[in-house]
């Protein structure tokens, strides 16, 4: 099945700073990579998704890279605000199963 | 107006008993799921349910068992609870039958068993 791995697990930025979170993948067939934000005491929400056909996308302060030649993919944040304080997960499609890295929890400090 | 809404939001039980999760979603989607989230805060997909009809388990023991009544409910029935079900339980819904889709999650349910 797809592997997932996150990295880091922990982040603490400035606020105004960017924050980058970095994620590979095993399955060369994974066609779909969601983003999702978990803030305390709720479920995980989509920030923004990629598909294979396309390298790279932006919503906002919010952008997603892909590469599929190398099999990662990353979260940019940029100016980062206390809201966006909360733990990230990347996700990757693994035949009919979306399989998620471990989480990143992202502190912003004032 | 809560998209996916699930009951209840904290469950706190003793080893051995049996307990079940209600989920309901009112997006008309096609496919529902159980995720459990571990102490780690580790996301792993349960049940996949599309249609009232599983189609997805993965490896979840016997114990478990889901129960869709029709396409807007999906519940978790748990016997004999042990220990090392504590986790945080989500139920989601997606549109659709394919897992490309964004999933819609409800608010958990912390199961704590002791």
């Amino acid at each position: 099945g797809e592997n997932v791995e996150q990295h880091p697990s922990t982040l603490s930025v400035q606020e105004g700073d960017s924050a980058v979170i970095k994620c590979t993948y095993s399955d060369s067939a994974s066609n779909y990579f969601p983003w999702y934000k978990q803030e305390l005491g709720k479920g995980p929400q989509l920030i923004i998704d990629i598909r294979s056909n396309v390298g790279e996308k932006k919503d906002q302060r919010i952008a997603v890279t892909l590469n599929k030649t190398a099999k990662h993919f990353s979260l940019h944040i940029t100016e980062t605000q206390p809201e966006d304080s909360a733990v990230y997960f990347c996700a990757a499609t693994g035949g009919a199963v979306l399989s998620f890295g471990a989480g990143t929890t992202v502190t912003v400090r004032a | 107006d809560t998209a996916v809404s699930q009951t209840p939001k904290y469950l706190v039980t003793q080893m051995g008993n049996d307990k079940s999760i209600k989920c309901e979603q009112n997006l008309g989607h096609d496919t529902m799921y159980w995720y459990k989230q571990d102490s780690k805060k580790f996301l792993k997909i349960m049940f996949s349910y599309n249609n009232k009809e599983l189609i997805i388990n993965e490896t979840v023991p016997n114990r478990f068992s889901p129960k869709s009544p029709d396409k807007a409910h999906l519940n978790l029935h748990i016997n004999s609870l042990e220990l090392g079900d504590s986790a945080v339980y989500f139920c989601a819904s997606s549109q659709g039958s394919a897992v490309n889709t964004e999933a819609f999650f409800g608010q958990g349910t912390r199961l704590t068993v002791v």
